[in-house]
């Protein structure tokens, strides 16, 4: 059974940092891996997908990584703005439909 | 450009008794899905269904069921709520091909049971 995981839970940086979101899963098998963005009280905004022959993907200050061989992607957030708060989650798509891991809820402090 | 359309936002409910959560959504996707996300959990799938007149299980589909009305709308009952169901509770849809799922989710309906 599909796992994936997130760590940390909760991350705090200042304004104009990079940072990296981590999400690890533990079967290799998968489709694609999606990172979404929830804000609070919100639903889910799918930010980037990975398919699984893909290495990375980027969408402006956004880059997401995928290394299916040791069931890691990361989210690489370039310039950190106040607005980037909200909580991160990644999503497999195996053969299953897909997993959610729990999310790394982000606060950007001015 | 409204998406995916949840009602109710909120809901208290008693043990016991019934509701329908409804979802709509304007892009002709095919595919529709109830999901529930729970501190320390993430999402769980509830019920989906990949075309209009067909509905499957999920992770967790015990205590309710699902109504795939028409393409557009897709509704989850709850028969006898139960306090172990205070959830958020998100509707999605696609309409990618069965590798390829880029979801698109409703606002959420925030459900407590007590």
């Amino acid at each position: 059974k599909q796992e994936v995981t997130q760590i940390p839970a909760a991350l705090s940086v200042p304004e104009g940092e990079n940072l990296v979101l981590n999400c690890s899963f533990t079967d290799s098998a998968i489709y694609n891996l999606q990172w979404f963005r929830q804000d609070p009280g919100k639903g889910l905004t799918s930010l980037l997908l990975i398919q699984s022959s893909q290495r990375e993907q980027t969408s402006g200050r956004l880059n997401a990584s995928l290394d299916k061989s040791s069931g890691r992607s990361t989210l690489y957030i370039a310039a950190s703005q106040p607005g980037d708060s909200a909580t991160y989650l990644c999503a497999v798509k195996g053969f299953q439909k897909l997993v959610f891991g729990t999310g790394t809820r982000l606060l950007v402090s001015p | 450009n409204a998406g995916v359309t949840q009602t109710p936002k909120f809901q208290v409910l008693k043990t016991g008794q019934s509701m329908t959560l409804q979802c709509a959504q304007d892009m002709n996707h095919n595919s529709m899905y109830w999901y529930r996300q729970d501190p320390g959990m993430g999402l769980r799938l509830i019920y989906y269904s990949a075309s209009e007149g067909t509905t499957d299980k999920g992770e967790v589909p015990n205590g309710y069921n699902v109504s795939r009305l028409n393409k557009r709308e897709f509704s989850l009952r709850l028969e006898s709520a139960a306090p172990s169901q205070t959830s958020v509770y998100f509707c999605a849809s696609s309409d990618q091909g069965p590798t390829v799922e880029k979801l698109f989710f409703g606002s959420g309906t925030q459900l407590s049971v007590l």
